[in-house]
């Protein structure tokens, strides 16, 4: 099983609807939570942290967490051509020999919006 | 606002060629980081340096070495490339709040440079 895994996609969705991302991830001991956004041939860039249970709001982005089920997703109100990219999920990992916790990376899920 | 910056941005080598990496940071964070970026694989950490005179071996470090020169600036170095170096190649950095635990996964990415080993 790997540490954090998502659909790889292709998620396709018509302009103006809501786009639905998930990441689910092994650890039970993580503790947080991060949503970057990746253009092709492009950098990452963060889009969304979140640190415990519940939903937290952004303009269009919405990240929800459940640690009992050990998921998290984001949710992109009235997506944009714009919005297409690939997303990636990372999480923060328990601590290696080093003490130092590990920040553990999805594939990505690519998200294509319609327009 | 030059946050991260990389260079080269792009470079083609032949096997057994060395280079250098740089990457300088104007955010005064501690925390720097080098990741490979390859088709199916993901990011997967190379090496990174949790404040300045540190450095440790990340996922895959074997054929990488890397310098904290000071608190802006780590390169990463390869001593004799192959073509499994072939690959994407980012510097990010992030501010720990207590060096060495590592609290934040909030990184700031460079543009990354593509190499490409012949």
């Amino acid at each position: 099983q790997k540490e954090v895994e998502q659909n790889s996609g292709p998620l396709s969705v018509p302009e103006g609807a809501i786009a639905s991302l998930n990441c689910t991830y092994s650890d039970r001991v993580s503790q947080s939570f991060f949503w970057y956004r990746q253009y092709s041939g492009k950098s990452p860039e963060l889009i969304m942290s979140i640190y415990s249970n519940g939903d937290k709001e952004d303009g269009r982005f919405t990240a929800q967490l459940n640690k009992a089920s050990q998921y998290v997703s984001l949710l992109i109100r009235d997506s944009q051509p714009s919005d297409s990219a690939t997303y990636l999920c990372a999480v923060k990992g328990v601590r290696n020999a080093g003490n130092n916790r590990k920040l553990i990376w999805g594939l990505g899920t690519s998200l294509a919006v319609n327009p | 606002n030059a946050g991260v910056t990389q260079t080269p941005k792009f470079q083609v080598l032949k096997t057994g060629q060395s280079m250098t990496l740089q990457c300088a940071q104007d955010m005064n964070h501690n925390s720097m980081y080098w990741y490979r970026q390859d088709p199916g694989m993901g990011l997967r950490l190379i090496y990174y340096s949790a404040s300045e005179g540190t450095t440790d071996k990340g996922e895959v470090p074997n054929g990488y070495n890397v310098s904290r020169l000071n608190k802006r600036e780590f390169s990463l170095r390869l001593e004799s490339a192959a073509p499994s170096q072939t690959s994407v190649y980012f510097c990010a950095s992030t501010h720990e709040e207590n060096a060495g635990v590592g609290l934040s996964g909030e990184l700031f990415f460079g543009e990354g440079s593509r190499l490409t080993v012949l």
